[in-house]
């Protein structure tokens, strides 16, 4: 299994709503990521979980908290969330770090009104 | 902070003719890898490549590692209709995480 899942595929939320979004890989990957990608643009790097403990932040803010509970889940929690944050999320996984090829998922697209 | 650069932003071809996209890093890098994102898909691994002056090729597409490290090119030669998609370098910096450059949007006319 090559696949990456992410749940859900699209979300509307308010500001003051609170919502979560998940990724699952059982490739026995021990390197997770989320990326952020804006329309036209490349994927920019959120955070990333190495053998399920947080290795880098890439100075987001905290109304994103991340958690990873095992090493085949990533959650990323969403909190009073501003309408720039609306964009597509990648989670992606790889086998131990940044210099293995990488496995998107579909991506969650999010929209803040 | 790092940047990865790639030329052209966008270009559109008529099936049959070739296509190149030239990626710039201002740092040195570990390895590079391309990915292409199909549109409204996501960003699906091509390859890596490690060493410099590296040529690897796949069917109709060739990628090159500069002799410094620092850029790399995809080239495609007679380009179908399945080749659209926008085109990233993603560098590895030696810090844990890929840097993923500016891609570069193919269109392909049948």
């Amino acid at each position: 299994d090559t696949e990456v899942t992410q749940t859900p595929k699209h979300l509307v939320m308010g500001m003051t709503n609170k919502k979560s979004l998940k990724c699952e890989q059982h490739m026995g990957h021990r390197a997770m990521y989320w990326y952020k990608q804006k329309a036209k643009k490349p994927p920019e790097l959120m955070f990333v979980y190495s053998y399920e403990k947080l290795s880098i932040n890439e100075s987001v803010p905290s109304r994103f908290s991340p958690e990873c509970p095992n090493s085949s889940l990533l959650n990323l929690h969403l909190h009073a969330l501003q309408p720039e944050d609306s964009a597509l999320y990648l989670c992606a996984s790889s086998q131990s770090g940044a210099y293995n090829e990488q496995f998107f998922g579909p991506g969650t697209r999010l929209t803040v009104l | 902070g790092q940047q990865v650069m790639q030329i052209p932003q966008y270009q559109h071809v008529q099936e049959g003719e070739d296509f190149t996209t030239y990626c710039n890093s201002s740092t040195t890098l570990s390895n590079i890898q391309w990915y292409k994102q199909r549109p409204g898909g996501h960003p699906v691994f091509l390859i890596q490549l490690v060493k410099s002056g590296e040529v690897k090729k796949q069917k109709r597409l060739t990628f090159q590692f500069g002799e410094a490290k620092k850029n790399s090119s995809l080239h495609i030669t007679a380009t179908q209709t399945t080749d659209v998609g926008t085109y990233f370098c993603a560098g590895d910096t030696g810090f844990q995480k890929l840097v993923f450059g500016t891609g570069t949007r193919l269109l392909v006319s049948p």
